[in-house]
């Protein structure tokens, strides 16, 4: 049973630019969160969708950055227009629709913005 | 926002030495995660404690939640340099334990030299 995927694992930006970041969660998971982590700090909570919904996005930034995690294909983050302090790794997990709601990580993208 | 504290932030020893590193909070936790992150990659979980005073043993590695629930603590004994890492105490803010999103501490960054 393949882990939660994410790609890519690195990405350049220029200033300005879009950045997408993919997640694929576990199967049979349909939960996804998504994580930010800046240099040596822990992990920051961004979002929570199960298919086609958002359940709780009370850590995205109000401006430049959506995710979704449509009926198909892999859960995406979009950032629009990225500035030098995106510059981090995100982390996307998964979890089944059971009580334990265990969270499995990706191995993350880390995102330079030059 | 429940508040974790991670110390100390940055420990280095020799293999074959034990160490401790801790996680307070001012809140009460419904529970507490402990993960260990390796360069490169995601969170890999190690542990849940639920119950109050609740010790658990995973090979060389001791946790120990507070009777209060207030507090953890993590113990290796005899440290080799395959436990060198990040660990990361995690809790889900507020009072009930679904799913939902996870608040972590800083992290203990804990380099273990043969």
């Amino acid at each position: 049973n393949a882990g939660v995927m994410q790609n890519p694992r690195h990405l350049v930006r220029r200033r300005g630019q879009e950045a997408r970041l993919r997640c694929s969660p576990m199967k049979g998971h349909s939960h996804v969160y998504w994580y930010r982590q800046l240099p040596e700090e822990g992990l920051k909570f961004m979002v929570y969708l199960q298919k086609e919904n958002i359940i709780d996005e009370s850590g995205m930034p109000k401006e430049r950055f959506s995710a979704e995690f449509p009926k198909e294909g892999p859960s995406i983050l979009r950032i629009q227009q990225v500035v030098r302090g995106d510059s981090a790794a995100y982390f996307c997990a998964s979890s089944p629709p059971t009580q334990t709601g265990q969270q499995f990580f990706g191995p993350g993208t880390r995102l330079t913005v030059l | 926002t429940q508040l974790l504290e991670q110390s100390p932030q940055f420990l280095s020893i020799q293999e074959g030495e034990n160490l401790t590193v801790y996680c307070n909070s001012s809140s009460v936790f419904s529970s507490l995660q402990w993960y260990r992150q390796e360069p490169g990659e995601g969170p890999v979980l190690l542990v849940t404690v639920v119950t109050g005073g609740e010790v658990k043993k995973l090979k060389r590695l001791t946790f120990q939640f507070g009777d209060a629930r207030k507090d953890s603590s993590l113990h290796i004994t005899a440290a080799q340099p395959g436990d060198t890492g990040l660990y990361l105490c995690a809790c889900r803010p507020g009072t009930t334990d679904s799913w939902g999103k996870l608040q972590f501490g800083a992290g203990t960054q804990v380099v273990v030299t043969p």
